[in-house]
């Protein structure tokens, strides 16, 4: 399996309050991404990262913000948490080179927002 | 827009082969089929990718149609640990692109 850790695994919040989802690889690959997925609807993907420093918006980025300072670490913040983004979050990862950009995920975070 | 068509649920006996299906009667030339299962509350795991050849590897076969529109995961010996929901994927071959997972098709190994 891919060296990709997320942290908290498990988080409850309440409305209104920031949250910081950690992801961290070892695979020192260039991209990552970060999913949510809910019932009904598959993964989603939020915004991904192409390089340190550099991110994009995916399908469903109202309402979060991603940093990537390191190569390593990709980092979702939910600036002020609300109820519909309780779901389980996955972070994925992707290497530049000769094969075809298959991802490799992580174990996810499920978040809970009361 | 879901660009494949998966039937939501199958079942297979424990030993068979598992042949998952899989329309992607739109697919482009530049687009590559992927398969991906995901265990119960775990995350996606990988497990094989295709253009226009039959692929194996350790886990898995995908045969590919020769007009492309359409391609069968195979698992040779299922076993009690394949049963997860399975998706099939079609995107570019496009470092930064995102996956777009669908409902796909749960698979049930029966004992």
């Amino acid at each position: 399996d891919a060296g990709i850790t997320q942290s908290p695994r498990h988080k409850v919040t309440e409305t209104g309050t920031p949250v910081t989802l950690r992801c961290h690889q070892t695979e020192n690959h260039r991209y990552m991404y970060w999913y949510r997925q809910d019932p009904g609807h598959g993964l989603r993907l939020i915004h991904y990262s192409y390089g340190v420093k550099d991110t994009d918006k995916g399908e469903v980025s109202d309402g979060y913000s991603v940093s990537r300072s390191k190569t390593e670490d990709f980092l979702l913040t939910l600036e002020s948490a609300t109820s519909s983004q309780t779901s389980v979050y996955f972070c994925a990862i992707s290497e530049s080179g000769q094969r075809p950009y298959e991802q490799y995920f992580g174990p996810g975070t499920r978040l809970t927002v009361t | 827009d879901a660009k494949t068509t998966q039937p939501p649920s199958m079942d297979c006996a424990e030993g068979r082969a598992a042949n998952l299906p899989c329309n992607h009667s739109t697919i482009s030339g530049n687009e590559y089929v992927y398969w991906y299962r995901q265990i119960h509350s775990q995350g996606p795991q990988y497990i094989i990718h295709g253009l226009k050849n039959n692929e194996t590897n350790e886990m898995a076969s995908l045969i590919i149609t020769e007009d492309r529109k359409s391609s069968t995961l195979i698992l040779p010996h299922a076993t009690l640990r394949d049963t997860a929901v399975y998706y099939c994927i079609v995107r570019e071959y496009t470092l930064g692109q995102n996956f777009v997972f669908g409902p796909g098709t749960r698979l049930s190994v029966l004992p």
